[in-house]
């Protein structure tokens, strides 16, 4: 059972350029999520993803953009990255909003931006 | 607006020690809360959950209860391993919230043989 799939799990990027990091998952879950994690700081959620078609904006979500490809996928790009983008990427996904709170993760993505 | 609150870390314990880790918590009406647990190099994971005030959540000898005059879930275990050691964090949900979470910033645990 591989759960949540995040790739890729390392990058190193230069100012400025671009990436997309990807997730998929085969839980059939409605909703999926991007959170970064930084030190001392926990999780902050960037986007959100409801359903399949939707998708919010969450806590932190300057600098990015997601894309809901099917329900299975979930996608997170910075179109041009900056050092205050270096951070671990967790792509999580759930039941649902009326959901028990149980979130399913995936192994992390570790992007640092010279 | 919501917010979770724990103890810094790291807490440094002997094998077989009492662990507690404080977290309280702000919130608008009646929050779900949850501690999740994340080992190294591994994404986050369950560990266990109170949905009312009062409820104990329980799972692989971890407890912790839902104390709403407090407005605390700290979580305990009587006798810590080496396997234990981790990032534990807490976090809350609102029903208002469509299901999204608001993280502690975490507390390393590191237990030593």
């Amino acid at each position: 059972n591989a759960g949540v799939t995040q790739t890729p799990k390392f990058q190193v990027l230069k100012t400025g350029q671009s990436m997309t990091l990807q997730c998929a998952q085969d839980m059939n879950h409605n909703s999926m999520y991007w959170y970064r994690q930084d030190p001392g700081m926990g999780l902050r959620l960037i986007y959100y993803s409801a359903s399949e078609g939707t998708t919010d904006k969450g806590e932190v979500p300057n600098g990015y953009n997601v894309s809901r490809l099917n329900k299975r996928e979930f996608s997170l790009r910075l179109e041009s990255a900056a050092p205050s983008q270096t951070s671990v990427y967790f792509c999580a996904s759930s039941a649902g909003q009326h959901l028990t709170g149980e979130l399913f993760f995936g192994e992390g993505s570790r992007l640092t931006v010279l | 607006g919501n917010s979770v609150t724990q103890m810094e870390g790291p807490v440094t314990l002997s094998e077989e020690a009492f662990l507690t880790i404080n977290c309280t918590y702000t919130a608008t009406g009646y929050p779900s809360l949850f501690w999740y647990v994340q080992y190294p190099g591994e994404g986050l994971q369950l560990l266990l959950k109170a949905t009312k005030a009062d409820d104990k959540g329980s799972n692989k000898g971890f407890e912790a209860t839902y104390r709403k005059e407090t407005t605390s879930f700290h979580l305990e275990k009587g006798s810590v391993q080496v396997s234990d050691s981790a990032v534990y964090f807490c976090a809350l949900m609102t029903t208002d919230s469509w299901g999204k979470l608001q993280f502690g910033a975490g507390t390393q645990v590191v237990v030593t043989p």
